[in-house]
């Protein structure tokens, strides 16, 4: 039973300039959330996507969206990257209502900005 | 806002000696608390988690964690430390909604 695909696994970027990171959920999930992690940091929640909608989002500006595909699959888009957005996004996928507990995470997409 | 702290941000223990990680929560209620550990190149593992009833719960690779509402805390054990041990672990809670808060994360490196 595959977990958590994300791809790509690394890729470079120049200031400015738009990514798009993309999650395949576990098989039977149908909840992703997407996280954050800088570099000696913990993740930080950027949002989650229920049924194709944003179900809730952390505090993260809005160059950061996001979509999910009748499939449950799902994509992060961060616009006019900046330095800072260098990092390690992780995905995150769960059933519906489960509070945590069954969170599968994928091995993550590193991003570097330049 | 609920938030999780781990004081320790590198511990290094001997292979076979015990291993204590520590973890203090804000959170006005009893939030569900959880161990995650983190591999370079891997992703984040579930070690244990706890909802609620019993303080002491067990996990998997031999690790158990000690809920105290008293103190706010939620430290990670194992009595006898391998060498496959050494990563990132990460104390994180969770409240109403559904993100996780993650603490900062204390890196263990274990001596052969």
């Amino acid at each position: 039973d595959a977990g958590v695909t994300q791809s790509p696994t690394h890729l470079i970027k120049t200031r400015g300039q738009q990514v798009t990171l993309r999650c395949s959920p576990k098989s039977g999930h149908d909840t992703v959330s997407w996280y954050q992690q800088a570099l000696g940091q913990g993740p930080q929640f950027i949002f989650q996507y229920y049924e194709e909608e944003e179900r809730q989002r952390g505090n993260f500006p809005d160059r950061f969206s996001g979509h999910q595909f009748p499939n449950y699959s799902s994509e992060l888009n961060v616009n006019a990257l900046w330095l800072g957005d260098s990092a390690l996004y992780l995905c995150a996928s769960s059933s519906s209502g489960a509070r945590g507990y069954g969170y599968t995470f994928g091995s993550g997409t590193r991003l570097t900005v330049v | 806002a609920q938030s999780v702290t781990q004081p320790d941000i590198h511990i290094t223990v001997s292979e076979g000696a015990s291993l204590e990680l520590r973890c203090n929560y804000s959170y006005g209620a009893t939030p569900y608390l959880f161990w995650y550990v983190q591999s370079p190149g891997q992703g984040l593992q579930l070690l244990l988690k706890y909802f609620s009833g019993d303080t002491l719960v067990q996990g998997i690779k031999g690790f158990e964690a000690e809920f105290k509402r008293s103190q706010s805390s939620f430290n990670l054990r194992k009595p006898s430390v391998h060498w496959s041990d050494a990563a990132e672990y990460f104390c994180v809670s969770t409240g109403g909604g559904n993100k996780l808060t993650f603490g900062t994360g204390t890196q263990l490196k274990v001596e052969l």
